[in-house]
């Protein structure tokens, strides 16, 4: 099974500054890799696909680079909304999907 | 507009079998390409992939949970059913089905369920 590791655990950022979140693959995983959000009581909400490509609706302050191991999400101006905790995924390998144990970005 | 909400009875005893129904919209799973997955994330933690079902009826299980897992559809009644054997504790856990598209070589989680709240207790 693949192994998703986030760092760091807790990110504490300042509205209007910019948070990079970072995941790792104990294997290579192409670029099929996705982030999600999840606020309190709620679902996970897809943000990023494909390590790069938003998903519908999601402004264009998150972005996604990296590919094979290493992956970075990049929120560039902290709005009260995007406090929350943010997963990667990696769906290159089956029969499990893994997920990363999370990101908790909260505000400084 | 993709739907999908989770039910079934809660909580359950030790050693029971839980039955969630993910009853979805917006998509059908005679349609290739397609498919639903269920996700568990116990209070507090991570989130963990149990498995999921394709439009093809293919399946694929978490290999640790492979002996107590089982996950079926009825597209004529647009649901999906898990079902997890002999549940104990540590298996209590918001319970979430999610639809599933083909996106490059793997199957990417679109569109969730609100989440079902699975306790497991005597």
């Amino acid at each position: 099974e693949i192994v998703m590791t986030q760092s760091p655990a807790t990110l504490s950022v300042s509205p209007g500054e910019r948070a990079t979140l970072s995941c790792r693959a104990s294997q290579r995983v192409g670029s099929n890799l996705a982030w999600f959000q999840q606020k309190p009581g709620q679902a996970p909400r897809l943000l990023i696909y494909g390590a790069s490509t938003r998903a519908t609706g999601v402004p264009a302050r998150f972005s996604g680079s990296g590919s094979g191991t290493e992956f970075t999400l990049t929120i560039s101006s902290l709005q009260s909304e995007d406090f929350a905790v943010y997963y990667c995924q990696q769906y290159n390998h089956w029969p499990v999907y893994t997920f990363g144990q999370g990101t908790k970005l909260e505000i400084k | 507009q993709i739907t999908l909400k989770e039910s079934g009875p809660t909580p359950v005893k030790p050693t029971q079998t839980l039955t969630l129904t993910c009853t979805f919209s917006g998509f059908s799973l005679n349609t290739a390409g397609v498919g639903v997955g269920w996700i568990r994330q116990p209070p507090g933690k991570a989130l963990e992939w149990l498995g999921f079902i394709f439009w093809d009826d293919d399946k694929r299980y978490r290999p640790s949970l492979k002996s107590r897992l089982t996950i079926t559809k009825d597209t004529s009644k647009n649901q999906v059913v898990l079902t997890l054997s002999n549940m104990d504790p540590v298996d209590t856990a918001t319970y979430y089905c999610a639809h599933l598209v083909v996106e490059s070589s793997g199957l990417l989680c679109d569109y969730w369920g609100q989440g079902i709240l699975v306790p497991v207790s005597s």
